[in-house]
């Protein structure tokens, strides 16, 4: 059971827009501006691609943004491409655990 | 560039202890936090804990207090994480990643990975 809930799966259309949605509580999402998106392919070590709530580390495309409200906490995906069919994990500072993720969302590109 | 190079897979038994190396290049290893985080086959990503490889303090995930341990050597730039008492749902890739920010507080971000270390538990 992990401390954000985030769905399972998502899918879209090359050219679409999907978001993902990450929930938290009043003790980490909601807490801190200090959630963070990774992105995993398969057989590889995670991404950093978003921190900061919306801010992109250096080399990533700005078809990833990120926004919050309240104790959710989202990442969106601008024309979504083949490339970017993968696991999306979201992750927040915690009062009580310090740091925290979520279940992962898989990204379908149809 | 930043690389993190772990060392290869491990297949312990129960009850038994492992440890895995990261060994850094490419930044100044003291200037950065190290942290620990784990995906069990299938599974999310758990964060274990975080060294800070200039003064060697640590602080762990609750859940690992007492079970993990974390150092490092700074005259060879390597981390290195330590599970005692490993037990079969231990079985999973154990990553290194360096903290985005540089020494001051952690920012848990995690911008460079090693490549996973597949520690598998089995009697």
């Amino acid at each position: 059971q992990s401390a954000l809930t985030q769905p399972a799966s998502v899918s879209g259309s090359p050219g679409q827009s999907i978001t993902i949605s990450c929930s938290g509580t009043s003790t980490n999402v909601g807490a801190y501006n200090s959630v963070s998106w990774y992105q995993q392919h398969p057989g590889e070590a995670p991404k950093l691609i978003i921190y900061d709530v919306n801010n992109r580390p250096s080399g990533v495309s700005n078809r990833f943004s990120g926004s919050k409200s309240d104790n959710t906490a989202s990442l969106t995906i601008s024309g979504v491409q083949a490339e970017d069919e993968a696991d999306y994990y979201c992750s927040s500072y915690s009062r009580n655990s310090r740091e925290v993720f979520g279940g992962g969302t898989k990204l379908t590109v149809l | 560039q930043v690389q993190l190079v772990q060392s290869g897979a491990e297949v312990k038994k129960p009850g038994a202890s492992v440890k895995v190396s990261c060994k850094a290049s490419g930044y100044i290893f003291t200037g950065y936090y190290f942290h620990w985080v784990r995906q069990a086959p299938g599974q999310g990503l758990e964060w274990m804990g975080w060294i800070n490889p200039s003064s060697g303090g640590t602080h762990y995930a609750q859940k690992f207090q007492g079970w993990v341990t974390l150092t490092r050597d700074t005259s060879i730039s390597t981390a290195y994480m330590e599970l005692s008492r490993l037990k079969s749902d231990d079985t999973a890739v154990y990553y290194c990643a360096r903290d985005l920010g540089m020494i001051g507080e952690p920012k848990y971000y995690f911008d460079s990975w090693g490549q996973g270390t597949l520690v598998t538990v089995s009697s």
